[in-house]
């Protein structure tokens, strides 16, 4: 199953922030956050393990509730390098370890 | 150290021909997965490979094949290609393959943009 992604689209000024969701109706033992601009290759940013960690990279956060299945990638004081499409690849229980991705965030900031 | 590269970049073909792509890993990462990228659905999984062994694999038609050789560089095939295999196909390497209790990161590639027409 799909993770899902919200919003799917959102427009910022340079300097404002940004929340972006991430939800499994499954288990998870992971969520691992990518971005990807136009005509390149997906660049890994972070993952995080249940646990309720949260973990930074740059001006760029994230948190993972594992009770409820939920990431949030936090971007604050965003910059015109954090434009993007932003995807969340999570990893659920079973024998089978696979990534499955959300359908992306797309992340347009404006100077 | 160099990142995953795929040849070819780009690649047209017309429908009922079959193609191949390539992926070289990064050097030392031994697991190779790969992915189709559309507007519509997003990246879907397509398998994985470790050790030349398929490990893992999404829900694709039979169609879609792929293997790796020793030195851990992939390809993956396309039979009797269809107007909707148009895609980016992304190939992503990582050490080993992830489990449960070790969650492995995985390296992209820039991707083969695949026109069917």
């Amino acid at each position: 199953q799909q993770p899902v992604q919200s919003p799917q689209a959102v427009i910022l000024r340079e300097g404002e922030d940004a929340v972006i969701n991430c939800s499994s109706s499954k288990a998870l033992y992971s969520v691992h956050w990518y971005r990807q601009k136009h005509g390149e290759a997906p660049v890994f940013l972070m993952i995080l393990l249940k646990g309720g960690e949260q973990k930074g990279h740059e001006k760029i956060s994230a948190s993972f509730n594992e009770k409820k299945q939920q990431s949030s990638l936090y971007l604050t004081a965003s910059q015109l390098s954090y434009s993007g499409t932003y995807f969340c690849g999570t990893v659920s229980g079973g024998s089978n370890y696979k990534l499955t991705f959300g359908k992306g965030t797309l992340l347009t900031v404006n100077p | 150290k160099a990142g995953v590269t795929q040849t070819p970049r780009y690649l047209i073909k017309t429908r009922g021909q079959q193609v191949t792509l390539s992926c070289s890993p990064i050097s030392g990462h031994r697991s190779v997965s790969w992915y189709q990228q559309t507007p519509g659905q997003g990246l879907q999984f397509l398998f994985e490979y470790f050790s030349e062994t398929q490990r893992n694999k999404g829900n694709f038609p039979g169609r879609f094949s792929g293997r790796q050789f020793s030195n851990s560089r992939s390809e993956m095939n396309v039979s009797t290609l269809e107007l909707g295999d148009s895609a980016l196909y992304l190939c992503a390497s990582s050490l080993k393959p992830g489990t449960s209790g070790a969650q492995e990161t995985q390296y992209f590639g820039p991707g083969t943009r695949l026109l069917v027409l």
